[in-house]
C-alpha cells in the first residue's frame, strides 16, 4: 500500500528545534520530490520547502530560509524536516507530501502523510 | 511570489445542486494548477491536476477548467461527502508553490 507515515506529535519550548520524519512505503522514494506543507489550526496551507531525495538538495521558501532544513535518507526511504528557533507562531500541523512525477519539484501532491502536530508552548 | 485568491470564502449549497468554485492567480501560471479537498482532521486529497485532469479514483462529478490566471472547480451534483474545504495550488516553474485561502462548501 502506497503511503507516507509521519512521526508523532511534538511539544516544544520556544527557541528550541523540532525534527519531523516522513517514511515512504509502497512507493518509489528517491526520484520523487517530497515537500513539507504546514497548516496553522483553522487556517490554510503553506508550502515550506521540498527535496528530491536522489539529488539531496533542499529548496526552501524564503520565509523559512535559515530556519528550516529538509533532508532525505534514501537507504530508509525517509525524509526529514527540521525547524529551529521555534515560536508560538510555529504551532501547526506539518504534512509531508509527494510530487506526482519523477524528478519534478514543481508538481501537484498526490500522496500526503497523516500530519504531525507540533505545539510550541512555554 | 504568486498570490492565489479563491472565491467565495464560503459556499452554501443543497445536496444534489451544482457548486462552482473560483481561483485566480496573480500572474500567468499556464495549466500548473491543482485542486485539493480537505475534511476535518484529514490531510488534503488531490482532486485535479494540470487544471483539468482528475486524479486517480476521483468521481466524474468533479471537473476543473481554466488556464493562465482564472480557474474553476465544478462539482456537478453535490453529495454529502463533498462538504469540505477546497484549496487551489499553483506549481508553476519556480517555488514557492502557494495555495489559495480555501473555499468552504457547506450544507444549505
Amino acid at each position: 500500500q502506497v503511503q507516507l507515515v509521519q512521526s508523532g506529535a511534538e511539544v516544544k519550548k520556544p527557541g528550541s528545534s523540532v525534527k519531523v520524519s516522513c517514511k515512504a512505503s509502497g512507493v518509489t522514494f528517491s526520484s520523487y520530490a517530497i515537500s513539507w506543507v504546514r497548516q496553522v489550526p483553522g487556517q490554510g496551507l503553506e508550502w515550506m520547502g521540498g527535496i528530491i531525495p536522489m539529488f539531496g538538495k533542499g529548496n526552501y521558501r524564503q520565509k523559512f530560509q535559515g530556519r528550516v532544513t529538509i533532508t532525505a535518507d534514501t537507504s530508509t526511504s525517509t525524509a526529514y524536516m527540521e525547524l529551529s528557533s521555534l515560536s508560538s507562531e510555529d504551532t501547526a500541523m506539518y504534512y509531508c507530501a509527494r510530487g506526482m512525477r519523477r524528478g519534478y519539484l514543481d508538481d501537484a501532491f498526490d500522496i500526503w502523510g497523516q500530519g504531525t502536530m507540533v505545539t510550541v508552548s512555554s | 511570489e504568486i498570490v492565489m485568491t479563491q472565491s467565495p470564502a464560503t459556499l452554501s449549497v443543497s445536496p444534489g445542486e451544482r457548486a462552482t468554485l473560483s481561483c485566480r492567480a496573480s500572474q500567468n501560471i499556464g495549466s500548473n494548477l491543482a485542486w485539493y479537498q480537505q475534511k476535518p482532521d484529514q490531510p488534503p486529497r488531490l482532486l485535479i491536476f494540470g487544471a483539468s485532469t482528475r486524479a486517480t479514483a476521483i468521481p466524474t462529478r468533479f471537473s476543473g477548467s481554466g488556464s493562465g490566471t482564472d480557474f474553476t472547480l465544478t462539482i456537478s451534483s453535490l453529495q454529502s461527502e463533498d462538504f469540505a474545504v477546497y484549496y487551489c495550488q499553483h506549481y508553476n516553474n519556480w517555488p514557492p508553490w502557494t495555495f489559495g485561502q480555501g473555499t468552504k462548501v457547506e450544507i444549505k
